[in-house]
């Protein structure tokens, strides 16, 4: 399978405890991007990397959240001190978007669930 | 916050139906496309429109583009039961804005 793998699918914390995530993108796409998503909305742009540059970080990102992309590869999303607000599926999608094409379109993958209990 | 609306929020239809979903934004784009998702699952998508297209067709799917409206449909013709998800219209900004900004998304059941 070549498509973005994310893990855990599934991760269920207590309040306060730190969590982290992982997302493998496509292995020729160069973007990576972090959505958080929460139940009957649609998806709310979180940051993005171009290789292991970090290019835009939204306001949803307070200080708890980090993000990082240390060799242009996989990815991790970081919460710390978790809260219950933070309860929501986490989606990674790629593209190859900045390797000079004109392509748009992203490719996500499954998701992690987070419940903050 | 989300970019903008889509309505209506759910639509149920008969297979064999056509299904129309619409979605309005509120900034200068450069694309609009459109993502459809499974229950619990990830996005997948369905089509793209340039801001200087005003219809586009692939397969079953057809969407219009209105930018002095800032709206955009999308047709599924001849619905099947599998096409039962949300479907979500997203706006891919102007140069320097690289995120996609997605709509609150319609939930479509296709009853067999």
């Amino acid at each position: 399978d070549t498509g973005v793998s994310q893990n855990p699918r599934h991760k269920i914390t207590k309040r306060g405890q730190n969590v982290t995530f992982r997302c493998d993108p496509i292995s020729e796409h160069n973007r990576l991007y972090w959505y958080r998503q929460t139940l009957g909305q649609g998806p709310e742009f979180l940051t993005y990397f171009q290789n292991e540059a970090q290019l835009e970080k939204s306001r949803l990102l307070s200080d708890r959240f980090s993000a990082e992309r240390p060799k242009g590869s996989f990815s991790t999303l970081e919460i710390q001190r978790t809260e219950q607000g933070d309860s929501a599926m986490y989606l990674c999608a790629s593209s190859p978007r900045g390797q000079g094409l004109a392509t748009y379109e992203q490719y996500f993958g499954p998701g992690t669930r987070l419940t903050v209990t | 916050s989300q970019q903008g609306e889509e309505d209506p929020q759910a639509l149920s239809i008969q297979e064999g139906e056509n299904a129309t979903m619409n979605c309005s934004y509120k900034t200068s784009i450069n694309n609009l496309q459109w993502y459809r998702q499974n229950s619990g699952r990830g996005l997948v998508h369905q089509i793209l429109i340039r801001s200087n297209e005003r219809e586009k067709h692939s397969g079953r799917l057809r969407v219009t583009l209105d930018t002095s409206k800032k709206s955009s449909s999308l047709l599924i013709t001849a619905s099947r039961a599998a096409d039962t998800a949300s479907y979500f219209c997203a706006t891919h900004g102007v140069f320097g804005n690289e995120k996609l900004t997605f709509g609150t998304g319609t939930r479509l059941t296709i009853i067999p």
